[in-house]
């Protein structure tokens, strides 16, 4: 099974920052299976990357995934109020298991 | 508008048994892999159980620690989708949220959640 590690735990920065997650995956990870998904408090998760770089739909060009292999990274490019919320990437793997990553969680500072 | 809605949650002793189902709606439902994934208190994410889409021949996999307990499946008539969970444990106390994957088979991301729903499992 393909274990997720995301740093940091937790991003405190203000509006406006730049803001730049990670996950990292125990073995390789095929690029069209890397997704990256946003939450706030009381919602369901939204889709924001699939394909590790490819944003679903009505997702803002803030939004930026680049990553191969077992490194992967979600940059938001100027943080706006709305997006402070906990990040998770998930991948799936040959074995049809889906995992997640344990969540950024980006708070304002 | 595409839409899922999550229903069957509630209260159960530990060994007890509960059905959730998600009506889907707003696409077609037979086409398109769907997933169970939940959530504990406070927790993170876990992805629980999926089926395939009709084109992938709806092939079911599960999380070790449900497997063999837990049974997924979909009526393609009823644009439904189920979640069979016996011999509940405590551990399995979370929300509970149906998802549409953006392919027949899962791994494409996704695109939709339903708003949850809540099981707890307690004596």
């Amino acid at each position: 099974e393909v274990v997720l590690t995301q740093s940091p735990g937790t991003l405190s920065l203000s509006p406006g920052e730049r803001a730049t997650l990670s996950c990292r995956a125990s073995q390789s990870v095929s690029s069209s299976y890397l997704a990256w998904y946003q939450q706030k408090p009381g919602q369901a998760p939204r889709l924001l990357i699939y394909g590790a770089s490819s944003r679903a739909s009505g997702i803002p060009d803030r939004f930026i995934g680049t990553g191969s292999g077992t490194d992967f990274t979600l940059t938001i490019s100027r943080l706006e109020p709305e997006d402070f919320a906990v990040y998770y990437c998930q991948q799936y793997g040959g074995s049809r298991i889906l995992t997640f990553g344990p969540g950024t969680k980006v708070d304002i500072k | 508008e595409v839409q899922l809605v999550e229903s069957g949650g509630g209260l159960v002793q530990p060994g007890g048994s509960l059905r959730l189902s998600c009506a889907a709606s707003g696409f077609t439902f037979s086409t398109y892999a769907m997933s169970w994934v939940r959530q504990a208190p406070g927790k993170g994410l876990e992805w629980v159980s999926d089926i395939s889409g009709s084109g992938s021949g709806g092939a079911t996999e599960y999380v070790d620690s449900v497997r063999g307990r837990f049974t997924i499946s979909r009526d393609n008539s009823r644009n439904t989708l189920y979640l069979q969970m016996n011999s509940l444990r405590v551990e399995d106390t979370a929300v509970y949220y149906c998802v549409k994957d953006r392919g027949s088979s899962s791994g494409w991301g996704f695109d939709c959640w339903g708003q949850g729903t809540l099981v707890i499992v307690s004596s």
